[in-house]
């Protein structure tokens, strides 16, 4: 167990639905980092927030869309969603502003869009 | 911007061989780098880091990289494989400056028996 929750484990839904996806980030992390990962893609970074702030964007579309609440823990909001959307979403957690530890990475949910 | 290249997208080694995963990045400064391994229907996890100080970096699992300013390189090896050594395995920069990290696209090493 990394400390990095991350929930549900997996997602199946229909096309132009929405989901939410919730990391609750490791005991003390303030920073929050999403990523989705797909065969072609490979690791793409979506957003970060720290301690409640967005901080830095990534290829994020504007059909998803994040938020850091004041627990810390973090959702990732997808809608419209469309077939190219299913993969793998990770969420990273890190300790302040250091590089000491790296990411944290939660187990991943894996969504499917059919 | 800083990015990653790996080279060789699956690499096959024996057990007991020697493992070489190659990783050069681009960086207008002197970055921050990682090797992360991802086991199947797992997270990452973080195998090791270079953060300016010892150029030799030393990780879990019997896993070792170099960093060369030079050849722009962070190649990870490991002297003898283990059949659990098969796993994806990422390489990663980021910038002092910069909070995100970058992953490399990754490269699948397999272990033959």
């Amino acid at each position: 167990d990394s400390g990095v929750t991350q929930t549900p484990k997996h997602l199946i839904t229909a096309t132009g639905q929405r989901v939410t996806l919730r990391c609750s980030p490791r005991s003390g992390d303030l920073s929050v980092y999403w990523y989705q990962q797909s065969l072609d893609q490979g690791l793409q970074f979506l957003i970060q927030y720290y301690n409640g702030e967005e901080r830095a964007k990534g290829n994020i579309l504007e059909r998803f869309s994040a938020q850091q609440f004041p627990d810390l823990h973090s959702e990732l909001n997808l809608s419209s969603l469309e077939l190219g959307d299913s993969a793998l979403y990770f969420c990273a957690s890190r300790n302040g502003q250091g590089w000491d530890y790296g990411y944290t990475f939660g187990s991943g949910t894996r969504l499917t869009v059919v | 911007a800083q990015s990653v290249t790996q080279l060789g997208s699956h690499v096959s080694v024996s057990e007991g061989a020697l493992v070489l995963l190659r990783c050069n990045y681009s960086s207008s400064v002197p970055p921050y780098l990682f090797w992360y391994v991802q086991y199947p229907n797992q997270g990452l996890q973080l195998l090791l880091k270079y953060t300016s100080a010892a150029t030799l970096v030393k990780g879990i699992n019997g896993f070792e990289a170099e960093f060369k300013k030079s050849e722009t390189s962070f190649h990870l090896t490991k002297p003898s494989a283990h059949m659990s050594d098969a796993a994806e395995y990422f390489c990663a920069v980021t910038l002092h400056s910069y909070d995100k990290v970058i992953f490399g696209p990754g490269t699948s090493l397999s272990v033959i028996p």
